[in-house]
C-alpha cells in the first residue's frame, strides 16, 4: 500500500512564526503536491513538484514556499505565518501524470 | 462558473438506501475521473478511478461517467453507517502535467 505521512496532525503557531510542514512518501512517486482544504472552498493546490529540486506554483502559492531535496520528501514552508493560513494542509503523491494522487492524513494548522 | 460543481449537502439517508452522488463539469478535456472518500479529520482516500466514459463497479460502489453531458455519478448500494463521510469528485485531462481539479465534496450521513 502507498503510504504518505505528514510530520504533524495538529499544529498551533503564532503570527509571524516560520512554519515547516513535512511530507514523506514511501512509493518512489515522481510527483508530490501540497493542498490546503477549507470549508466551502474545497481543495486548493498550493505547490507541486514533479522531480527532485523542481517545483511549480499551484493556484494559491502566495505566502508559501516548498523544498524537495530528496525524492521521498516534500516540505511546505510558511515564511511568516498569518491567521488566514489557518487551515487543513494535505500532502499527496502520484507515480506519473496519469496516475491518481494518494493523500496523507493532513495537518490541521492553527495560527493565532 | 467553477470547472467542477458538486452539491455540498449534507445528504442524510437511512441505512440500506441507495445513494447517488453527482458532479458536473465544464472542461471537455477532462479524461480521468475519480471519487475520493474523506472521513472527518482524515485525508481523502481513493475510492474509484475511471478513464473516459462508461461504468465501473467495485463491490457496493458504481461510478458512471457521461462525457456527452459532462456529468459523473457515484452510486452506493446498501449504504452503511460506515459510509458516512465526505465524497469528493476529482478529474483531470490527459497529456502533460495532470492537474487534478476537485469538487467541493458532498457530506453524506447514513442513519442506522
Amino acid at each position: 500500500d502507498v503510504k504518505v505521512t505528514q510530520s504533524s496532525r495538529y499544529l498551533v503557531k503564532r503570527t509571524g512564526e516560520k512554519v515547516f510542514l513535512e511530507c514523506v512518501q514511501d512509493m518512489d512517486h515522481e510527483n508530490m503536491f501540497w493542498y490546503r482544504q477549507d470549508p466551502g472552498l474545497g481543495l486548493r493546490l498550493i505547490y507541486f513538484s514533479y522531480d527532485v529540486k523542481m517545483k511549480e506554483k499551484g493556484d494559491i502559492p502566495e505566502g508559501y514556499s516548498v523544498s524537495r531535496e530528496k525524492k521521498e520528501r516534500f516540505s511546505l514552508i510558511l515564511e511568516s505565518a498569518s491567521t488566514n493560513q489557518t487551515s487543513m494542509y494535505l500532502c499527496a503523491s502520484s507515480w506519473d501524470n496519469t496516475d491518481t494522487q494518494y493523500f496523507g492524513p493532513g495537518t490541521r494548522l492553527t495560527v493565532l | 462558473q467553477k470547472e467542477v460543481e458538486q452539491d455540498p449537502g449534507p445528504l442524510s439517508v437511512p441505512e440500506g438506501a441507495i445513494v447517488s452522488l453527482n458532479c458536473t463539469y465544464s472542461n471537455s478535456a477532462f479524461q480521468y475521473f475519480m471519487w475520493y472518500r474523506q472521513y472527518s479529520r482524515k485525508g481523502p482516500e481513493l475510492l474509484m478511478y475511471t478513464y473516459s466514459s462508461g461504468n465501473k463497479e467495485d463491490g457496493r460502489f458504481t461510478a458512471q461517467v457521461d462525457k456527452s453531458s459532462k456529468y459523473i455519478s457515484l452510486f452506493i448500494r446498501d449504504s452503511q453507517p460506515s459510509d458516512s463521510a465526505t465524497y469528493l469528485c476529482a478529474m483531470s485531462s490527459a497529456g502533460g502535467y495532470q492537474k487534478v481539479t476537485f469538487g467541493i465534496g458532498t457530506k453524506l450521513q447514513v442513519i442506522p
